[in-house]
C-alpha cells in the first residue's frame, strides 16, 4: 500500500530536550516536505527536500533542521525544542504536484 | 498580501444538497495547480481534486468538481449531494511553477481553511 507514516503520531517533551519525527514514504517520490498546523493559519510549509542531499527552507524553517540521506526518508529535527513549536506536524511527498499526507504528528512542548 | 484566500471560516448545509466552497488565489505565474484537501477530525489530510493553470476544463472527482475562473483567480470547490461524513475542515491550495535549481518547485501553499458541517 503506497503511502506516507510518522513517528511517534504523539508527543509530549519538555523545552530544550532535542527531538526527531520521522518521515518515510513508498512511493519512490523525489519530492518531501515538512509542513506544520496551528489553529486559524492553516498549514504553513518548514522544509522541503526535491531529492536526496537537496533540501531547502519554506515559509516558517526557524528552529528546525531536517536531513534528506536517503530517498524514502526525510526526518524534521527539533535540536531545542520551545513551547511556540506546539503544533500539528505533517509529512508529505509529492508526484507531479500531487501530494500525499502523512497521519501527522501532534507535539506538545512544555 | 496572502496567495490563498478562503473567505467562509465556517459553512453549514443540509444534507444531500449541493454546496461551494470558496477559494481565490493570487499568483503571477503563468504555470500553477490548485488543490483542495479535506482533513476531518481525526486529523489527516485526504487529497480530493486538482486543476492545473493550463488545463481547459474544469476538473471533476466523483461528486467533487472545481469551478475555475481563471480571469477571476478563483478555483471553488462545489460537492454534490452532501453526505453527513463530508463534515470536516476543506484546505484550497496552490503550487505554482517556480524553478529553483533546475528543477520545478512542488512547494504548496495553503488557506487558513474553511469548516463544512452537513446537517442531517
Amino acid at each position: 500500500e503506497a503511502q506516507v507514516t510518522q513517528n511517534p503520531r504523539y508527543l509530549i517533551t519538555v523545552t530544550g530536550k532535542k527531538l526527531t519525527v520521522t518521515c518515510s514514504q513508498n512511493m519512490n517520490h523525489e519530492y518531501m516536505s515538512w509542513y506544520r498546523q496551528d489553529p486559524g493559519l492553516g498549514l504553513r510549509q518548514i522544509y522541503y527536500s526535491m531529492n536526496v542531499e537537496v533540501t531547502d527552507k519554506g515559509d516558517v524553517p526557524e528552529g528546525y533542521k531536517v536531513s534528506r540521506k536517503e530517498k524514502r526518508n526525510f526526518p524534521l529535527i527539533l535540536e531545542s525544542p520551545s513551547p511556540n513549536q506546539t503544533s500539528l506536524y505533517f509529512c508529505a511527498s509529492s508526484l507531479q504536484g500531487k501530494q500525499y499526507f502523512g497521519p501527522g504528528t501532534r507535539l506538545t512542548v512544555t | 498580501a496572502q496567495k490563498i484566500t478562503q473567505t467562509q471560516p465556517g459553512m453549514f448545509v443540509q444534507e444531500k444538497e449541493a454546496v461551494t466552497l470558496d477559494c481565490t488565489y493570487d499568483t503571477s505565474d503563468p504555470s500553477y495547480g490548485l488543490f483542495w484537501y479535506k482533513q476531518p477530525s481525526s486529523g489527516e489530510m485526504i487529497f480530493l481534486i486538482y486543476q492545473g493553470s493550463y488545463d481547459q476544463q474544469n476538473a471533476t472527482e466523483g461528486r467533487y468538481s472545481l469551478n475555475f475562473q481563471k480571469a477571476r483567480k478563483s478555483a471553488n470547490l462545489v460537492i454534490s449531494a452532501s453526505q453527513l461524513g463530508d463534515s470536516a475542515m476543506y484546505f484550497c491550495a496552490m503550487r505554482e511553477g517556480k524553478v529553483r535549481s533546475g528543477a520545478g518547485s512542488y512547494q504548496l501553499t495553503f488557506g487558513k481553511g474553511t469548516k463544512l458541517s452537513v446537517i442531517p
